[in-house]
């Protein structure tokens, strides 16, 4: 069964750093562009970050480009969203998300559950 | 960046009704226009990709269409388990973008 689950999520102060991951299983992780998407509470989704199957190209939203890092290890397929200097504004569900195909000019198809990150004092 | 229009943002209707929804890019996106459902508290489910793809295992009365700048979700008989909210999302060009969603409520 394809499936990610996504983990790390919690409460940290304004300024702040962590780190979410997701678990990917079912697929063959290193051939699939990778997303991150997030929620903020009663509002629409908001694409933040991409990474190419290999991990040698990224994409960033503006609202996170310089502050978030999105990786990747093949090897444990598993991908990852490092967060710094964090905002009440991205308070939000983040959701890691399987592109269709290879590209990330693809729907998503795959999603996992959500790790809520709260950005708060 | 390509902003996505979805209309309505609500609509009442009943089951077994004809529900139609629209999304609307600001510049031609082909069609690579994808539509999701999200019921609360639920991860968004992928429903129609590059337009009018139905993805595997999405019951055939759901529909898409169109191709520039202007795509319709319809769902010809709106089931029990169709109250939802809605949303489609380009992926011609960065940064992707998603329409602001449209809710589905029983009437």
């Amino acid at each position: 069964e394809v499936q990610l689950l996504e983990s790390g999520g919690g409460l940290v102060q304004p300024g702040g750093s962590l780190r979410v991951s997701c678990a990917a299983s079912g697929f063959i992780f290193s051939s699939y562009a990778m997303s991150w998407v997030r929620q903020a509470p009663g509002k629409g989704l908001e694409w933040v970050s991409t990474i190419s199957g290999s991990g040698d190209t990224t994409y960033y939203a503006d609202s996170v480009k310089g502050r978030f890092t999105i990786s990747r290890d093949n090897s444990k397929n598993t991908l990852s969203l490092q967060m710094n200097s964090l905002r009440a504004e991205d308070t939000a569900v983040y959701y890691c998300a399987k592109t269709f195909s290879g590209s990330y000019r693809s729907a998503f198809d795959i999603w996992g559950q959500g790790t809520m990150v709260t950005v708060s004092s | 960046d390509i902003q996505m229009t979805q209309s309505p943002s609500s609509l009442s209707a009943s089951v077994g009704d004809r529900v139609t929804i629209t999304c609307r890019a600001s510049q031609t996106i082909s069609n690579y226009l994808n539509w999701y459902q999200q019921k609360p508290g639920k991860a968004p489910k992928l429903l129609i990709y590059s337009a009018s793809g139905l993805q595997s295992g999405v019951p055939s009365r759901f529909s898409g269409s169109g191709s520039g700048t202007d795509f319709t979700l319809t769902i010809s008989s709106l089931q029990p388990e169709d109250f939802a909210t809605y949303y489609c999302h380009q992926s011609y060009s960065l940064p992707l973008t998603f329409g602001g969603g449209s809710k589905v409520e029983l009437k």
